[in-house]
């Protein structure tokens, strides 16, 4: 059961631009959405994190928004570099437990 | 070093052999997670260890799979009779106390079987 919906499955952006991925979840007992950024060979590194309680939390060049009702958070990465290029997932938890994953967004970010 | 270590980093194995993967954890970190991490995929949930304790196992596939941490460090997650469809990237996480919310994971061990 896919309780975890990422979109879109890859993305291609120029350098300076904005990327944008968009995750959907199912169960209302998840209270902590971590985005995490991989590299090819690298296991999953956590980039930015938000809790229910806020709309939106912005580190850097990344921002989270967060949709409670909707049940939908995104992943906003202003001024987009090479650098940038990775998968990305998405992910829901109630607190401490399990993580379950999105399916995974293949950034590509051209020069 | 610092971070979560896993070994080995590849291992091949014939159809029908007994593979043990290791991960050693952050030093001092409470709670230990192991994921499976198919090609393109995000990682699934295998088990969760607390110290010692497996509180969770709901995510293992089928009674093949057997993970293990008998001190409350180091985990070993050791399938047998290994089929094609066990081939994927077994992740290993840990984080400090239960609640804790940051997950910190080690590179992997990428399982081929042939």
């Amino acid at each position: 059961q896919q309780q975890v919906k990422q979109s879109p499955q890859s993305l291609i952006v120029q350098k300076g631009g904005i990327s944008i991925i968009n995750c959907a979840y199912e169960n209302t007992a998840f209270d902590y959405f971590p985005w995490y950024q991989q590299f090819p060979g690298k296991g999953p590194a956590l980039l930015i994190a938000i809790r229910p309680d806020v709309s939106e939390k912005k580190e850097g060049r990344f921002t989270i928004s967060f949709n409670k009702s909707a049940k939908q958070f995104s992943l906003h990465i202003m001024d987009s570099q090479p650098g940038d290029s990775a998968t990305y997932f998405c992910a829901a938890s109630t607190s401490g437990s399990r993580l379950t994953f999105g399916e995974g967004t293949q950034l590509t970010v051209n020069p | 070093g610092a971070g979560v270590s896993q070994s080995p980093r590849y291992k091949v194995a014939k159809r029908g052999q007994d593979v043990a993967l290791r991960c050693d954890p952050i030093s001092g970190h409470v709670s230990l997670f192991w994921y499976q991490q198919a090609l393109g995929q995000g990682p699934e949930f295998l088990t969760y260890f607390q110290n010692e304790a497996q509180l969770d196992k709901s995510g293992l596939p089928s009674d093949r799979f057997f993970a293990e941490r008998p001190e409350g460090s180091v985990s070993t997650l050791k399938i047998q009779r290994t089929q094609q469809e066990d081939s994927a990237v077994y992740l290993c996480a840990s984080s400090l106390s239960f609640g804790e919310t940051e997950a910190f994971f080690g590179q992997g061990t990428r399982l081929t079987v042939v």
